[in-house]
Formats: C-alpha cells, sequence, structure tokens
C-alpha cells in the first residue's frame, strides 16, 4: 500500500482557515486520495476524497497538486468542532480495504 | 437508518476470558470492516466480509480472533483467551462496495467496542 506522510500535529485559531497537507511521493495513477476525521470518541469519518482535480463539499476542499504527489485539506473556517485527527490515506480502486496511519492532529484555538 | 451500531460499548474482562462483540451494519451495506485501535495509533485493518464472505483477514489477526458475518448482515469478533495486549478499541465500518471509478467505497463506522483485559 503506498503511504502517506502527514505532519503529527497542527494547531488554528477558531475560524480562520487551516490547509492540513499531506505528502504521498509514491503514489500510483489507480491511487485515490481520501481524507478521514476521528473526533474524540468516536469512530473516523468520510471528508472528502479525490484522483487528480481539485474537490469541494460542504465540509472542506481537497487541493491536488498536479503530479499528484502531495494533497491539502483545507478548512475554509475551523471551529472547535473541528479539533479532530485527520488521516490521509491512499486506495487502489481496486482495493476495498483503507490503510491509516497515525494523522495530524488539529487543535482549534477559541 | 441510525448508521453502524456496536455493542457493548465497553467491556472490562479477565486475562483469560472469552468476549465477544457485534457489530450491525447500515442495512443496504455490502462491506463490512473490523479495524483495531489503541491509544495514540490509527485504526488497524483486521478483517473485511463481503455479504457473507469473509474476503481478507491481516496478519495481526491470530488464531484467538474470530469473525463471522452469518447471512451478510450483523458481524461478530470474538476473542478467545483475552491478553493484556488486546486492549483496545474495536471498530466496525460498512460500505457499499462499489467497483465504479469514482473511487468512493466511503466507510461509515461506529462509535466503537472498547476493551481492557485486566
Amino acid at each position: 500500500d503506498a503511504k502517506t506522510t502527514q505532519p503529527n500535529s497542527m494547531e488554528s485559531n477558531e475560524e480562520e482557515p487551516v490547509h492540513l497537507p499531506c505528502n504521498h511521493s509514491t503514489i500510483s495513477g489507480t491511487d485515490y486520495i481520501h481524507w478521514y476525521r476521528q473526533l474524540p470518541s468516536q469512530g473516523p469519518e468520510y471528508v472528502i476524497h479525490g484522483l487528480t482535480s481539485n474537490v469541494n463539499n460542504r465540509m472542506a476542499s481537497l487541493a491536488i497538486a498536479e503530479d499528484r504527489k502531495s494533497s491539502t485539506l483545507i478548512l475554509h473556517r475551523a471551529t472547535l468542532r473541528d479539533a479532530a485527527v485527520y488521516y490521509c490515506i491512499l486506495r487502489d480502486v481496486s482495493q476495498p480495504k483503507y490503510i491509516f496511519g497515525t494523522g495530524t492532529r488539529l487543535k482549534v484555538l477559541a | 437508518d441510525t448508521g453502524v451500531s456496536q455493542n457493548p460499548r465497553h467491556k472490562i474482562t479477565k486475562r483469560g476470558q472469552n468476549v465477544t462483540f457485534r457489530c450491525d451494519p447500515i442495512s443496504e451495506h455490502n462491506r463490512l470492516y473490523w479495524y483495531r485501535q489503541t491509544l495514540g495509533q490509527g485504526p488497524e485493518f483486521l478483517t473485511y466480509f463481503q455479504n457473507e464472505a469473509q474476503l481478507e483477514k491481516s496478519r495481526l489477526l491470530s488464531d484467538r480472533f474470530s469473525a463471522e458475518r452469518p447471512k451478510g448482515s450483523f458481524s461478530t469478533l470474538e476473542i478467545q483467551r483475552t491478553e493484556q495486549g488486546d486492549s483496545a478499541m474495536y471498530l466496525c465500518a460498512s460500505s457499499l462496495g462499489s467497483r465504479s471509478l469514482s473511487g468512493a467505497n466511503v466507510l461509515t463506522f461506529g462509535a466503537g467496542s472498547r476493551l481492557t483485559v485486566l
């Protein structure tokens, strides 16, 4: 499984944008980039995914580098409820399972 | 639909005892996954089912672990002769598996079952 590299932790001020980086230099052409987050005492939840183009949904935006070797999850206005561990995962379209790393722990300051 | 349900939420047991966890997935989801998570780590894949067939098992799943999904609905994860190293959160997830090119196969997780082995 292709690996991702994320910072262990990040901090953000409330109501400011947050950019969470992810490096995946060994990504293959059939790997999708997925982001999940895990709030305290809960199971992970889906945030967003993409292949080549940037993606937007109600939760976040995903910016994918042109060479696909890195991506950035963008939370446009962080709230205290966004404090969580964010996981960047590569998953081949033919593989059903997700392999999680240790993720980035986001702390949001009031 | 109330999402993925896991029971019990917490289980404390003595070393050597057997424990069983149950997962009720989203009803129309044909795939079901079990993960294990220890403090400070991301979820580790254990096994997954497509309908009632167990299609993949991690090497983490020792002989003391067994998972079933009879009739392709709910699933159980049993741990026999528990050890202190089995203490962890056991997470269940389900998805509507698809071979489409959308790449989604979005997982919906339950809240987990926390096991403490004394």
